[in-house]
């Protein structure tokens, strides 16, 4: 069975810095796009960025280029969202969300995490 | 990137069809047979629908169809239940291994 298992909850200050991570297991983790998507309370799904755990290859949103690092660690399947200085408007809940044997070339999503809830106030 | 445009809210009775639009530009769903659809109840992640437009995962029911037609694609759940009322999501790919989304449907099953 594929998962995504993402870290837990997050309350954080501004200007603190944070990584979330997302582990994935039951499917060849480095062969699949993987990315994250934001949720802002009681709004839409918006697309940050994606990466290709085997080479590293990251794309990201033009809304998110420069606020926010993908990453993925393909030794222990694992993606990482990281902040060096949020903001109140950080807040929010962020899915992992990977391709797979639908969506190959990241186009889509197959699998997803079950989010994780970050907040931010001082 | 701007998002799709999606229709707030669509409501319809058990056992009636209904289809929820979502308009992009000739640079993302005009330009590629990419559009995906996400399903999502509250408090729960996002499914995936429909992919590559008109296809459905293993698993999701044949009530669920997709379509497109120029800069706009196509939803369409017939013979609406219960369950079916959520939030869905249009999805499409735009070029350069980015995607981006609608702004969301609030489906009604009155």
């Amino acid at each position: 069975e594929v998962q995504l298992v993402q870290s837990g909850a997050e309350v954080k200050k501004p200007g603190e810095s944070l990584k979330i991570s997302c582990k994935g297991s039951g499917y060849r983790f480095s062969s699949y796009w993987i990315g994250w998507v934001r949720q802002m309370p009681g709004k839409g799904l918006e697309w940050m960025g994606i990466t290709y755990p085997s080479d590293s290859d990251t794309r990201y949103s033009p809304s998110f280029q420069g606020q926010v690092t993908i990453s993925a660690d393909k030794s222990i399947s694992t993606a990482y969202l990281q902040w060096s200085s949020l903001k109140a408007s950080d807040t929010a809940m962020y899915y992992c969300a990977s391709s797979g044997p639908y969506c190959s070339g990241g186009v889509c999503f197959d699998y997803w995490g079950q989010g994780t809830l970050v907040t931010v106030s001082s | 990137q701007s998002a799709l445009t999606q229709p707030a809210s669509v409501s319809g009775s058990p056992g009636q069809s209904i289809t929820i639009s979502c308009t992009g530009t000739s640079s993302d769903v005009g330009s590629y047979n990419l559009v995906s659809w996400y399903q999502q109840h509250p408090g729960k992640a996002p499914k995936l629908m429909i992919y590559e437009g008109s296809k459905r995962p293993s698993g999701v029911s044949n009530r669920f169809s997709g379509s497109k037609s120029g800069n706009t694609a196509s939803l369409t759940i017939s013979g609406l239940q219960a369950e079916d009322e959520a939030d869905y999501y249009c999805c499409s790919y735009a070029g350069s291994i980015t995607v981006v989304f609608g702004g969301g449907t609030k489906l009604t099953v009155l």
